[in-house]
């Protein structure tokens, strides 16, 4: 099973409106962490918003929520007033534990997000 | 602050030549990853390292690749000999430990295998 799976190749938004991206993950482990990275055409990917798995608040940095569904294994990213720059593709991402002792980082297949003026 | 630089950002090669890419971390970051990014893929682990020590190498295939991070500053990751099939971006990353949850990327190196 995939544990990171984006289901949305492609998001359109207009300007100034808010818009979700999905990501479901799957773990078994009880501790974890999720993450949401922006990727522009730049190439450089930029950290944008994390969570963890016992964190009971919803993260948010600016413009960026993290909707966390715990029983539903979601964590879904929330960008509210979109603004022309905030096109880019997005990556989830899930840090758990692996054998050996020792956590790793696995990304989603990305949602390419673009601003409409 | 500097961030995590990466060369070359571009290369061309032929099939069966070797090509290395070159990536310093953010000064004081301990941990260091290279990851692999396929077009239209999101990135994939291929080794980390804390300090010297690659603790995580399970998905770099040893045939053909290997990698150093002598000091444990800058590091470098080979391919020898290269195959079409290698052609994507690579990225390097940093975080000051394996327990920070924000890693630092490059802005990768882009190597197409003829």
């Amino acid at each position: 099973a995939q544990k990171i799976t984006q289901t949305q190749p492609g998001m359109f938004v207009q300007e100034k409106e808010a818009v979700t991206l999905d990501c479901t993950y799957d773990t078994s482990d009880p501790s974890y962490g999720l993450f949401w990275y922006k990727q522009p055409s730049s190439g450089e990917m930029i950290f944008l918003i994390y969570q963890g798995s016992y964190d009971q608040q919803n993260a948010t940095e600016g413009r960026y929520s993290l909707n966390f569904q715990k029983a539903r294994k979601s964590a879904n990213l929330v960008i509210s007033a979109s603004q022309l720059g905030d096109s880019a593709m997005y990556f989830c991402a899930m840090r758990d534990p692996v054998s050996g002792g020792y956590q790793k980082v696995t990304f989603g297949t990305g949602t390419k997000l673009q601003v409409i003026p | 602050e500097a961030g995590v630089v990466q060369s070359p950002r571009y290369k061309i090669i032929e099939k069966k030549q070797p090509v290395a890419f070159w990536c310093n971390p953010i000064s004081g970051h301990n941990t260091l990853y290279w990851y692999r990014q396929n077009l239209g893929q999101g990135p994939e682990l291929l080794i980390r390292y804390e300090n010297e020590e690659a603790v995580d190498d399970s998905q770099l295939p040893k045939d053909r690749f290997s990698a150093e991070r002598l000091k444990g500053v800058d590091s470098t990751l080979k391919i020898q000999p290269a195959e079409l099939g290698d052609s994507a971006v690579y990225l390097c990353a940093s975080s000051f430990t394996y327990d920070s949850y924000e890693q630092y990327f490059g802005p990768g190196t882009r190597l197409t295998v003829t």
